[in-house]
């Protein structure tokens, strides 16, 4: 099953940011965080990952809970062409490294 | 940039059919993962591999064998394809085992209809 708690759809305006939240309340301490999102048709991208401290790269920001149960990851200037759906993993720290994935937020970035 | 290819982004099969999905990464990643998306179901591990001829059954292995014969290429057989198999085929590749921060890459999917 997912480990984590994503609100099915949300709605943006273009320019705006997009803040977009999950739950992850059984997360380990030595779980991280990813997220990763799939323009409708083509295969998922990897957006950014984290641990314990924020982090940032030139897609998203990642805002993580000091308690780690949640976390949010905003899109700073949201395009049309974020328009996709977008899921938030807990990695499972075994021998096989699977990804648990969920059902994903379906972003629709409004003109 | 890592560039994970799928041999064909659509396919049509008739039941019984024995099918090949090929999966090429340019990366020299070790880990390679073949995954089947389904409305409502999310994606769902099939096979992976972590080296040259060795493979480990994902959540949902039944009806699907895998071919790592070279680090580059991973291939998904169906040996007699059923309509339950129409579905989108996602590959990925990913650096080594072992990392905890490893990151997964994407190839465009395969969607495979099975009449």
């Amino acid at each position: 099953d997912a480990k984590t708690t994503q609100p099915p759809s949300m709605d943006c305006a273009e320019g705006r940011a997009a803040n977009l939240p999950c739950n992850h309340s059984t997360i380990s301490g030595n779980e991280y965080v990813y997220w990763y999102r799939q323009i409708h048709s083509q295969g998922p991208q990897y957006i950014i990952h984290g641990l314990k401290n924020n982090e940032t790269n030139e897609m998203a920001s990642l805002i993580i809970t000091e308690d780690r149960k949640s976390s949010t990851l905003i899109l700073p200037h949201a395009t049309l062409r974020d328009t996709a759906v977008y899921y938030c993993i807990v990695r499972v720290v075994d021998s096989n490294y699977q990804l648990i994935w969920g059902a994903g937020t379906k972003l629709i970035i409004k003109p | 940039d890592v560039k994970v290819t799928q041999s064909s982004r659509y396919l049509v099969k008739r039941t019984g059919e024995k099918v090949f999905l090929e999966c090429v990464q340019d990366m020299d990643h070790e880990n390679m993962f073949w995954y089947r998306q389904d409305p409502g179901l999310g994606l769902r591990l099939i096979y992976f591999s972590y080296d040259v001829k060795m493979k480990e059954k994902g959540d949902i292995p039944e009806g699907y064998s895998v071919s790592r014969e070279k680090k580059e290429r991973f291939s998904l057989i169906l040996e007699s394809a059923s309509t339950n198999q129409t579905s989108m085929y996602l590959c990925a590749s990913s650096l080594m085992q072992g990392l905890s921060t490893d990151t997964q890459y994407f190839g465009p999917g395969t969607r495979l209809t099975v009449l």
